[in-house]
């Protein structure tokens, strides 16, 4: 079964504290891709970035970090020094080689920082 | 500017009106989609078009109908809708229907109300 799990479904931090988004999948495929979404209260769904199965590197993009661990299958992502602009919605998502790479979205997570 | 329009933004409908919902590209992808958001539930995959012919139907009630002219313009055609319809519709496209570089681009929605 392909399904993706974000089990916080709201988290309020103060700006400029770090917060973990945390994100654990399930898959059959061994070869899949792993993506988050960031979505503000415009609606639109905005590209953050797609792991592949293979790569376990973690990666730092400015303040935003992944961290990548098959062995517990997550995928979890941390802001470092949030601030009131990283307010929205979090979907991490699964795309599997095997299964028609369908797109399988968790429920999201909803992040406020407070000022 | 995400590269993916939507419209319109926001529309209610009742239950015996027929209403359009437009999408349209200019990415160069040649796949489409459409997705339903609602409250609390993961993103929910209803058509997906590669090339303009339906590859996909997850088991989407027939008062949903959609229509790919050409690899830029995706319609979702609504009539006799439920309540239960009500939700933010996302449209998206990406170039093959597999988990690209970039994933999906995403449109900002349609804030649909079914009364």
């Amino acid at each position: 079964a392909q399904k993706v799990t974000q089990a916080q479904t709201e988290i309020s931090v103060v700006e400029k504290e770090d917060v973990t988004l945390d994100c654990v999948y399930e898959t059959r495929d061994t070869t899949y891709y792993l993506f988050w979404y960031k979505q503000p209260p415009s609606g639109e769904l905005v590209f953050l970035i797609r792991r592949n199965s293979f790569d376990e590197q973690n990666e730092i993009s400015g303040r935003y970090s992944w961290n990548f661990q098959k062995s517990t299958s997550s995928f979890n992502f941390t802001i470092t020094a949030s601030q009131v602009v990283d307010s929205a919605v979090y979907f991490c998502a699964l795309s599997g080689v095997w299964t028609g790479n369908q797109f399988y979205f968790g429920t999201g997570t909803s992040l406020t920082v407070i000022p | 500017e995400t590269g993916v329009t939507q419209t319109p933004r926001h529309l209610v409908m009742g239950m015996t009106n027929k209403k359009s919902l437009k999408c349209e590209q200019h990415l160069g992808h040649n796949a489409m989609y459409w997705y339903k958001q609602s409250a609390k539930k993961p993103l929910e995959l209803m058509f997906v078009y590669s090339l303009e012919e339906r590859v996909e139907n997850n088991s989407v009630p027939s008062r949903f109908s959609p229509e790919c002219p050409n690899s830029s313009h995706l319609f979702l055609h609504l009539h006799t809708l439920q309540p239960e319809d009500s939700a933010l519709y996302l449209c998206a496209s990406s170039q093959g229907t597999g988990g690209s570089p970039q994933g999906y681009t995403f449109g900002s929605g349609t804030r649909l109300t079914v009364v």
